[in-house]
């Protein structure tokens, strides 16, 4: 299975400046020109939400604040600026190989 | 507008099997591929498995080979997911959630499964 590896597992960030997080996969999640990689934000109690799909595409109706990046084994998802509801832990998830894995998570906090 | 209806709530005794339900509606549902993910408290994301509601193809993640079974009524847009001889391992959130073959658009509010005699 394809490992992926989130960090940092917590973040504080102050509003309205940029947030960072790292996605590492043990393999290349790259096929056929694509990279198979996804991003989603949870708030408490609610399902996630999708807000990049195939590494770099803003979901309709996401704000243009999140931009995501990356290729075969190394991807970041950008939050800039940072508002107050984007509180969340943000995941991401790769679907290049089966069976689909999701990282551990990383919780976005404002300072 | 896209919703997947789930119950928020199923209890179940040890060794009996539950089937969870999902139904879709405001989009086509034999067009999209069905997942399903589990999530247990304060976890992460786990992939269970997908059904295309057209031809009932099935992709399991093989961890849940034994323990999960994925159908559909095209009838009523529903997909189900029935769980064999739950423990307390099974105890979870489990979401339904739809899409393309990679990636998840539309998300169920999750049901929460608690397994308990």
């Amino acid at each position: 299975d394809i490992v992926l590896t989130q960090s940092p597992a917590s973040l504080a960030v102050s509003l309205g400046q940029r947030a960072t997080i790292s996605c590492r996969a043990s393999e290349s999640v790259d096929s056929y020109g694509n990279s198979f990689m996804h991003w989603y934000q949870q708030k408490p109690g609610q399902p996630p939400k999708l807000l990049i799909y195939r590494a770099s595409n803003l979901e309709s109706g996401i704000p243009a604040r999140f931009s995501g990046s990356g290729s075969r084994t190394d991807f970041t998802l950008t939050i800039n600026p940072v508002e107050a509801d984007d509180v969340a832990t943000y995941y991401c998830q790769q679907s290049n190989e089966d069976p689909f894995t999701f990282g551990s998570g990383t919780k976005l906090e404002i300072k | 507008q896209v919703q997947l209806q789930q119950p928020g709530a199923e209890l179940v005794r040890p060794g009996a099997s539950v089937k969870l339900s999902c139904k879709a509606s405001g989009y086509s549902f034999t067009s999209y591929w069905m997942n399903w993910v589990k999530q247990r408290p304060g976890q992460g994301l786990e992939w269970i498995g997908m059904i295309h509601p057209s031809d009932s193809e099935t992709r399991l993640n093989q961890k849940f080979k034994d323990k999960a079974t994925l159908t559909v009524d095209k009838s009523s847009s529903t997909a189900y997911m029935q769980l064999s001889s739950p423990t307390s391992e099974d105890s979870a959130v489990y979401y339904c959630a739809s899409g393309r073959y990679d990636y998840f658009d539309y998300w169920g509010q999750g049901t929460t499964l608690t397994v308990s005699s």
